[in-house]
C-alpha cells in the first residue's frame, strides 16, 4: 500500500492564480480531511469528508473548495490564491469513524508559497 | 475552536520527564496525540476515549479527564528519539478533529 499520497510536494503561485492540490489514499478509508500548518498555529482543519459525495467545512474553509467523487481521492482547490494561503498542507485519511475514534494517516504534505 | 496546549516548548536532558497539557472548551468524545519530526508528517501516538483507560506508547503515556475536558501527555525517562513537536487533537460529537498549536520537545544528550 502507498498509504496517503499528495502531489505536488512543492508549489509556487502568484496572487490570484488557482490550483488544485491532489490527495489520494489506497486504504479504502471513508474519512478524509485537509489541514494547513502554519508556524505557531499547529494544524488547522480546512475541510473534511465522511464518504464519497459528502463534504463539510472545518475551522478555516474560506478560499478553499473540495469535492469527493470517489473514496480514493479528495482534491483541495484554491480558487484565487492569496499570500495568506502560504502554508504546508496535509491530507489525512482514516477508517469509518473518522476524527472521533480512528487513527489519522497523514500524507507527506505540500509546501505552497503564494507570492 | 482549537484546544489550548502548554507549554509551547520544553528542553530536556536524556532521562528527564516532562508533561504536556491540553484543554478544551467543548465537550469531548476523544483525545488524540501525534508527534511530528521536522519536515515530516505527523505520526499517531495514541487515542484516549471517553470512559477509557490511560494509554501508553513505549514510555509515553497519556490521561484524559472528561469532566475537566483536559488531557496530559507524560514523557517518562526521555530519549533522544522523543524530540519533535507534539500535538493534541480533540474530537467532540461531530467528526471534526481539531489540533492544538503544538509543543516542541528537545531532548539533549
Amino acid at each position: 500500500n502507498a498509504g496517503v499520497t499528495q502531489t505536488p510536494k512543492f508549489q509556487v503561485l502568484k496572487t490570484g492564480q488557482s490550483m488544485t492540490l491532489q490527495c489520494a489514499q489506497d486504504m479504502n478509508h471513508e474519512y478524509m480531511s485537509w489541514y494547513r500548518q502554519d508556524p505557531g498555529m499547529g494544524l488547522r482543519l480546512i475541510h473534511y469528508s465522511v464518504g464519497a459525495g459528502i463534504t463539510d467545512q472545518g475551522e478555516v474553509p474560506n478560499g478553499y473548495n473540495v469535492s469527493r467523487s470517489t473514496t480514493e481521492d479528495f482534491p483541495l482547490r484554491l480558487l484565487s490564491a492569496a499570500p495568506s494561503q502560504t502554508s504546508v498542507y496535509f491530507c489525512a485519511s482514516s477508517p469509518v469513524a473518522g476524527g472521533r475514534t480512528d487513527t489519522q494517516y497523514f500524507g507527506p504534505g505540500t509546501r505552497l508559497t503564494v507570492l | 475552536q482549537q484546544p489550548v496546549q502548554s507549554p509551547q516548548a520544553v528542553i530536556l536532558r536524556e532521562g528527564e520527564d516532562a508533561v504536556i497539557n491540553c484543554s478544551s472548551s467543548k465537550a469531548l468524545y476523544s483525545v488524540h496525540w501525534y508527534r511530528q519530526k521536522h519536515g515530516e508528517a505527523p505520526v499517531f501516538l495514541m487515542i484516549l476515549l471517553k470512559g477509557g483507560e490511560q494509554m501508553r506508547h513505549e514510555k509515553i503515556s497519556a490521561s484524559f479527564n472528561e469532566k475537566k475536558q483536559q488531557s496530559s501527555l507524560y514523557l517518562t525517562a526521555s530519549q533522544l528519539s522523543y524530540s519533535g513537536t507534539y500535538f493534541c487533537g480533540f474530537s467532540g460529537n461531530d467528526y471534526k478533529l481539531s489540533f492544538g498549536a503544538g509543543t516542541t520537545v528537545t531532548v539533549r544528550a
